[in-house]
This record gives C-alpha cells, structure tokens and sequence, in this order.
C-alpha cells in the first residue's frame, strides 16, 4: 500500500509572496492533518481536514489555510510568507476511529528567504 | 494547554543496553498515545501505539501506559546504532462524543537518542 506522499519536496519562497503544497494520503484513509515542524516549536498541529471539512484548527495566524478535495488529497496556503514559516510540513493521514494511527508523508521543506 | 513532556536529553547508551524513554502529559481526557521515531533529516516513522493501561510489546519496543499517573514510556531492548534517532512521544486528546478523532497530535519536543558501539 502506497504511503502518504507530499509535494513539491522542497521549495525556495522570498518573503511576501504565498505558497501551495499538496498531499495525498494513504488509500481509504479520509483524514488528513497539517503539522509544522521547526527547531524552536517542535511539531505544531496546523489542522485537521476530513471529508472536505475543516474539523480542527491549531493556533496559527490566517495566512495559514487549507483544504480537502473529494478524493481527500489536500492542499495547504500560506499567504504572505515570514521568514519564521520556514519550517518543514508535514502532513498525516489516519482513519477517525480506532486505532488513531496517523501516518506522516515526507514533508515539504520551505525556505522563506 | 495541552502539554506532554519528554524526559530530556541527549540519552546515550551502548549497545546491547536498554534505552528508556518517558513521557508525561497534562490532558487526563487523552485517549490513545504514540511513540514516532524521526532520523535526521527525515519524517517521524510511527513505531508504538497504546490505548490501554499496561505494557505493549513489539519486537525490541515495548510501550508503558500508566494513566493514572498520565505517564507513558518506551523501552527499546537490545539496543542498536540503526536505533540512534530522535524519540518523539504524541498524544491524541481530541475526540467526540462518539469516539471519532479529530486528527491532532500533541507532541513531546523529542529525545535524542544515540546508540553507541
């Protein structure tokens, strides 16, 4: 069974301008969450999407957003990049119920120069 | 806010030893908890999951749960260098009435861990 997979891998953004990353979870799995990953903060929860929704939202400022397609790839946008974005995304796919399992994709390295 | 905690670190042991790793969290409501393991560079590979009370054993890893005193652990016998990586402990306190989680992990800062031969 094919895992979570994440694009682009890395990307390179100058301050102001916004960004998209995609992820595709595991199949059959209809939840997806975000998570930003820094030296300073750890693993951040972003939010959580399940069929098309937005269910759950961590404390981040708006220019973070999302969303979920009904094939339940999902997509994240940062709107006015800060230098202090640059971080890795990681995104993670699960089922709702028992076991609570969730499953990280690669992760996308953004830089914000 | 929700907090877990990680003992902290670098933990070094040589090989062969057992490595513990603790983890304590603040919500009494959580309900499932994971152990991830993250190399260098890489996305958190998730090892140990545990639900209940007790002790859970996979291989090398056995995850403990007290839930009372809102402590859960990992040991990783027969330690090997392949092991060296940072330990991230995760806590799953969101649910819904009816047991559905709402997809947030609350996660330890990690403990680096290095095996040494």
């Amino acid at each position: 069974k094919a895992g979570v997979t994440q694009t682009p891998r890395y990307l390179i953004k100058t301050r102001g301008q916004q960004v998209t990353l995609s992820c595709s979870p595991i199949s059959g799995h209809r939840s997806v969450s975000w998570y930003q990953q820094t030296p300073g903060q750890g693993l951040q929860f972003l939010f959580e999407y399940f069929s098309e929704t937005q269910r759950n939202k961590g404390n981040f400022p708006g220019r973070f957003s999302g969303r979920q397609f009904s094939n339940s790839r999902s997509e994240m946008n940062v709107s006015t990049l800060e230098l202090g974005d640059s971080a890795l995304y990681l995104c993670a796919s699960s089922f709702t119920g028992p076991p609570y399992e969730q499953y990280f994709g690669p992760g996308t390295r953004l830089t914000v120069t | 806010q929700k907090e877990v905690e990680q003992n902290s670190g670098p933990l070094s042991v040589p090989e062969g030893a057992i490595a513990s790793l603790n983890c304590t969290y603040s919500d009494r409501g959580s309900q499932s908890f994971f152990w991830y393991r993250q190399y260098s560079g890489k996305s958190p590979e998730l090892i140990m999951s545990i639900y209940s009370n007790g002790d859970k054993e996979d291989g090398r890893f056995t995850a403990q749960l007290n839930k009372a005193s809102q402590y859960v652990s990992l040991l990783i016998r027969d330690s090997q260098p392949s092991d060296s990586a940072t330990y991230l402990c995760a806590v799953n306190d969101e649910f819904s009435a009816g047991g559905t989680s709402y997809g947030k992990l609350t996660f330890g800062q990690g403990t680096i861990l290095t095996v040494h031969p």
